[in-house]
């Protein structure tokens, strides 16, 4: 199985604040890559795919990258509302496996 | 509006077996593959199988091979999962995901609620 490894685990941001979340895979995943929210008590939300792609009626605040084998989301200017955990997810090959996800706080 | 509602979840002694059901409407539901996936309390995802437009081709996770069965009803815009011989290790909050893919890869789009299952003597 491709191993995703997500870092920070936690993150404490100020409003207004850029964030970044990286996740390495254990081998290459040819941007096969998905990010989600998931609020406090609410199910996952898809925000990006294919790597950068960002889903509809995602705020354009939220945008991902790579830069070699690494992925990152960034959150461009931190909210109250995006206080959530996030996970990222390779569909490179089966099994589809998760980050162990990040946690993000309004500082 | 995509939906997609869980139901079926509960306390359930090991060994036993439960089966949840998810019932999707706002799309065409024999146009996607769908999934489950869970995630045990305080703890990350986990997928754990998907299924194919037409149920032919199907997927599972390795801790579930052998005990959980995926299914589909597309007449009725269904998806089941079947969980035989349960652990301790399997509670959790199962949710049901439409699965979009595309050329080399794939995400999961919308997910239901969630349901609660518990696996305890």
């Amino acid at each position: 199985d491709i191993q995703m490894t997500q870092s920070p685990a936690s993150l404490s941001a100020s409003l207004g604040e850029t964030v970044s979340i990286d996740c390495l895979p254990s081998e290459g995943i040819s941007n096969d890559l998905a990010w989600y929210q998931q609020k406090s008590g609410k199910s996952p939300q898809l925000l990006i795919y294919a790597a950068s792609r960002l889903q509809d009626g995602v705020p354009s605040r939220f945008s991902g990258s790579r830069s070699g084998t690494r992925y990152s989301l960034q959150i461009s200017g931190m909210q109250p509302e995006d206080e959530a955990d996030y996970f990222c997810q390779q569909s490179y090959r089966y099994p589809p496996t998760f980050g162990g996800g990040t946690n993000l706080e309004l500082k | 509006e995509v939906q997609l509602v869980e139901s079926g979840g509960g306390l359930v002694q090991p060994g036993r077996s439960l089966k949840l059901s998810c019932a999707a409407s706002g799309f065409t539901f024999s146009g996607y593959y769908m999934a489950w996936v869970r995630q045990a309390p305080k703890k990350g995802l986990e997928w754990v199988a998907s299924i194919s437009y037409e149920g032919d081709t199907i997927y599972y996770g390795d801790s579930v091979k052998g005990r959980f069965t995926i299914s589909r009803d597309n007449a009725k815009s269904t998806l089941y999962l079947q969980m035989n011989s349960l652990r301790s290790e399997d509670t959790a909050t199962y949710y049901c995901a439409r699965h979009y893919v595309y050329y080399g890869g794939s995400y999961f789009d919308y997910w239901g609620q969630g349901v609660m299952v518990t696996v305890s003597s």
